[in-house]
Parts: structure tokens; C-alpha cells; sequence
């Protein structure tokens, strides 16, 4: 088990470019979510993937936010036309079961991509 | 709504000296709660997590916590604090996603 990658760790990006990050869950987990964590900020939901289905997305995820699981494994969050306000850190994290995440599974993070946008 | 509430934001105290992290919760049933740690640029940690039972929780690092329901606390502490300790430490609560308080800096003074 070698937990949740993700990958790039750290991006500089123009205001106007595309961006796409990776995460590759813990092997096995059906559940992988992805949050946002500004400066000084607790992480904040964006989505949410059960396999290869997107389930759940928070308003925070606006038209230019895009996230797929296309094979129940890895993910890619893509940010299009970047703006300054999306310079943060994305974390991606995984848990085990089915169901709701109320049914008391655990969830573990990644150690997050940053995003600069200059 | 589920809603989290660190009120400290910056917390000091001595190496060796005891800890109090206090987290509120606002949640109409019973709640699922977690303490994790977040070091500089880095992912977070779990530290302990309380779904039902036994009200104090132990969890890594010397850390527990207590789960107060008549004050809708859930605060997390630690009896001697190394500097190692020194982190951001997020309260969160669950139902259908994970909410996150806005954080607790612990600076350790040698």
C-alpha cells in the first residue's frame, strides 16, 4: 500500500492556461474524493467519485472545474482557462466501502498538488 | 447544515507542556469526527476518528480526544507536546463529505 499519489506536486501555470492534475487512490478504495485548500483554510469538498461514477459535486466546482475516474482507478482534475483565484492546494484522498461516507469509513489524503497561477 | 468550528487559529505552548485543541460541531445526529494533521506543503494525517462507543478516543502520537455531546465539542489533547508536534491540525465532521474546520496552528516553543 503505498497511499495516495498525486501528481504534479506543485504547478506554475499562465492566467488562461489548462491544467490537469492526477490521483491514484489507494488500490482497491471505491471512494475518491477531491478538495481544495486555500492559504490559512481547511480543505474544502469539491467532489466526489463511488468507482468510475461522479456522485457528488460542490457548487465550488464551477463549468471550468472537470473531474473523471474514467476506470474506477485513477482521477484527473482539470482546470480550464485558470485564474488567479484558483492558485490552491488539491487534494485528492481515497476510503474503502460502499454506500455513504457516513457509514463510518476512513478517509486518507494525499499529499496534494499545488497550483500557481501567475 | 454540518458545520465546523475551530476557534483558536494560533496556539502556542512550551515542549513539554499540555495540549488543548478545541473543535465545535453543529450536526443534527450523531456525528462522525476526525482530528488529522497537516504538515508545511504536505497532505493530512489522520490522527484519531470517533464514530460511536467509548467517548475518548486514542489516537497516534500520544493524541486523544473526547466527545462531549451536551457541548457539541470534540476537542483534542495531548498531555506533553514535542516539537515535533508543531503542525496545522483540522477538525473535521462527516455525513455524506467531509467538513473541515478552518485549522488550529500549533507553534512549540523549545
Amino acid at each position: 500500500d503505498t497511499g495516495v499519489s498525486q501528481d504534479p506536486r506543485h504547478k506554475i501555470t499562465k492566467r488562461g492556461q489548462n491544467v490537469t492534475f492526477r490521483c491514484d487512490p489507494i488500490s482497491e478504495h471505491n471512494r475518491l474524493y477531491w478538495y481544495r485548500q486555500t492559504l490559512g483554510q481547511g480543505p474544502e469538498f469539491l467532489t466526489y467519485f463511488q468507482n468510475e461514477a461522479q456522485l457528488e459535486k460542490s457548487r465550488l466546482l464551477s463549468d471550468r472545474f472537470s473531474a473523471e475516474r474514467p476506470k474506477g482507478s485513477f482521477s484527473t482534475l482539470e482546470i480550464q482557462r485558470t485564474e488567479q483565484g484558483d492558485s490552491a492546494m488539491y487534494l485528492c484522498a481515497s476510503s474503502p466501502g460502499t454506500g455513504t461516507l457516513s457509514s463510518g469509513n476512513t478517509i486518507y489524503f494525499g499529499e496534494g498538488s499545488w497550483l500557481t497561477v501567475v | 447544515a454540518q458545520s465546523v468550528t475551530q476557534p483558536d487559529i494560533h496556539i502556542t505552548v512550551s515542549e513539554g507542556a499540555s495540549l488543548e485543541l478545541r473543535c465545535n460541531y453543529s450536526y443534527g445526529a450523531t456525528p462522525y469526527l476526525f482530528w488529522y494533521v497537516q504538515s508545511p506543503g504536505q497532505g493530512l494525517q489522520l490522527l484519531l476518528k470517533y464514530f460511536s462507543g467509548d467517548t475518548l478516543v486514542q489516537g497516534i502520537k500520544g493524541f486523544e480526544a473526547e466527545f462531549k455531546r451536551s457541548q457539541s465539542s470534540f476537542n483534542l489533547r495531548k498531555p506533553s507536546v514535542h516539537w515535533s508536534d508543531a503542525a496545522e491540525y483540522f477538525c473535521a465532521v462527516v455525513n455524506n463529505d467531509m467538513r473541515f474546520g478552518a485549522g488550529t496552528r500549533l507553534t512549540v516553543k523549545p
